[in-house]
């Protein structure tokens, strides 16, 4: 199995544009969580689907971030507009079993 | 809510030297428990997790955690550390839900584990 594959890897962008990180969960899994990692924060969850139906967003930090699963081998984490604060690893993960979550690469977003 | 704490930022452990890695969790009841190792760059990857039953849980590169009920503690060990695990390493909790299912976990916020030759 290829495992959780995040698109892009790295992000760089100026402030106030549109963002999208993209996520394929690893087949058969029916949860997909979105996590942000900061040095400040550490790991946070933002969101969280279950059978392709957000089940908790309220790590979500505002309006500017929204999250779709449009089908069950796709999700997408968009920021409009990013800020510089948004700066961080964005991971995405995948489960089947109660919380043995497997994890994406991440991907790394710069706000300039 | 639940919560992790690893009261040790960074580790210094000679090569060939035992490892224990501290964790405490707070929540109402038994969680669902977790140890994840990221290297630079990388994502987090699953090292071991204790659900219930056996307390001494086994995991994958020759790593255990021991599930202490009256400490709330899940500490990772290893008895023999290897040049090649100096990463990062999260314990994580979940709440499990009567219904079942999954839900998202809350991480503590790691122990960055370097090795001495």
């Amino acid at each position: 199995d290829a495992g959780v594959i995040q698109s892009p890897r790295h992000e760089v962008t100026e402030m106030g544009q549109e963002v999208t990180l993209r996520c394929k969960p690893i087949s058969g899994h029916d949860y997909l969580f979105w996590y942000r990692q900061t040095m400040m924060r550490g790991l946070e969850l933002l969101i969280y689907f279950n059978n392709n139906v957000p089940i908790d967003d309220s790590g979500m930090p505002e309006d500017r971030f929204s999250a779709k699963m449009p089908n069950a081998s796709f999700s997408t984490l968009k920021i409009q507009p990013s800020e510089p604060r948004d700066s961080a690893v964005y991971f995405c993960a995948s489960s089947l079993a109660p919380y043995e979550q497997y994890f994406g690469p991440g991907t790394r977003l710069t706000v300039t | 809510a639940q919560s992790v704490t690893q009261p040790d930022i960074h580790i210094t452990v000679s090569e060939g030297a035992s490892l224990e890695l501290r964790c405490n969790y707070s929540y109402g009841a038994t969680p669902y428990l977790f140890w994840y190792v990221q290297s630079p760059g990388q994502g987090l990857q699953l090292l071991l997790k204790y659900f219930s039953g056996d307390t001494l849980v086994q995991g994958i590169k020759g790593f255990e955690a021991e599930f202490k009920r009256s400490q709330s503690s899940f500490n990772l060990r290893k008895p023999s550390v290897h040049w090649s695990d100096a990463a990062e390493y999260f314990c994580a909790v979940g709440a499990p839900r009567s219904g079942g299912g999954a839900d998202g976990l809350t991480f503590g916020k790691g122990t960055h584990l370097i090795i001495q030759p």
